[in-house]
């Protein structure tokens, strides 16, 4: 399986713009990239995915290099309700066992100051 | 909005004791998956139901771990006996169709247990 590289931290300030990123060289012609968050003491919950290009929706958006070996999720006002793990995964969609999987790495833990 | 419930919300039991969590779905949702998430880590799958089927339980220790989706709706997690190892959080998740890269899994708030 494609794997993704995360920084185990990152910090941020309320109502400021955050760029977490997220590399995955190894990634596949075929390989989706997700992002799901885990609040504190709640299940992870979807962010945002895309394939090559940029994708934006009411919470995020994400940025997707071109070579597709890294992204950036973007959170354009960050508060302080956006405190969680975030998690970069990529999903293959070339069949066999892997196919949709959801593995999930350790994540970027973001916290923000008010 | 429909949310996945589980139950209890926390477990305590002493090793060599059975345990069981359950789980409802998002009604509609065909594709049912338990996952196990160790404190400082990520979840891992443990179990994927397609309606009533397991499709994937590469990952249950089946020696004391069992689950079931008898009608295609909700599920039930066992554990067999229990052990201190077993201490983590168990979540539950969803999602409307078969599993393909483009779904979105919907998680429950998930059943903390802990092994003493």
């Amino acid at each position: 399986d494609a794997k993704t590289t995360q920084p185990n931290s990152m910090e941020s300030n309320e109502e400021e713009p955050v760029h977490l990123p997220c590399n995955h060289s190894t990634i596949s012609g075929t390989d989706y990239i997700h992002w799901y968050r885990q609040l504190p003491s709640q299940g992870p919950e979807y962010v945002i995915h895309g394939l090559t290009s940029n994708v934006n929706n009411r919470m995020a958006s994400l940025a997707i290099a071109e070579d597709r070996k890294s992204s950036t999720l973007i959170l354009h006002r960050a508060t302080l309700r956006d405190a969680a793990v975030y998690y970069c995964i990529l999903r293959s969609n070339a069949g066999g066992t892997s196919y949709g999987k959801l593995t999930f790495g350790q994540g970027t833990i973001l916290t923000v100051h008010p | 909005e429909a949310e996945v419930a589980q139950s209890p919300r926390y477990k305590i039991t002493e090793k060599s004791q059975a345990v069981a969590f359950w789980c409802d779905p998002i009604s509609g949702h065909a594709t049912l998956y338990w996952y196990r998430q160790i404190l400082g880590q990520g979840p891992e799958l443990l179990v994927q139901f397609q309606d009533e089927s397991v499709v994937d339980d590469s990952q249950l220790p089946k020696d004391r771990f069992s689950a079931e989706r008898l009608k295609g709706v909700d599920s039930t997690l066992k554990i067999q006996p229990a052990e201190l190892g077993d201490s983590a959080m168990y979540l539950c998740a969803s999602s409307f169709s078969s599993p393909k890269s483009t779904d979105t899994q919907y998680f429950g708030p998930g059943t903390r247990l802990t092994v003493l």
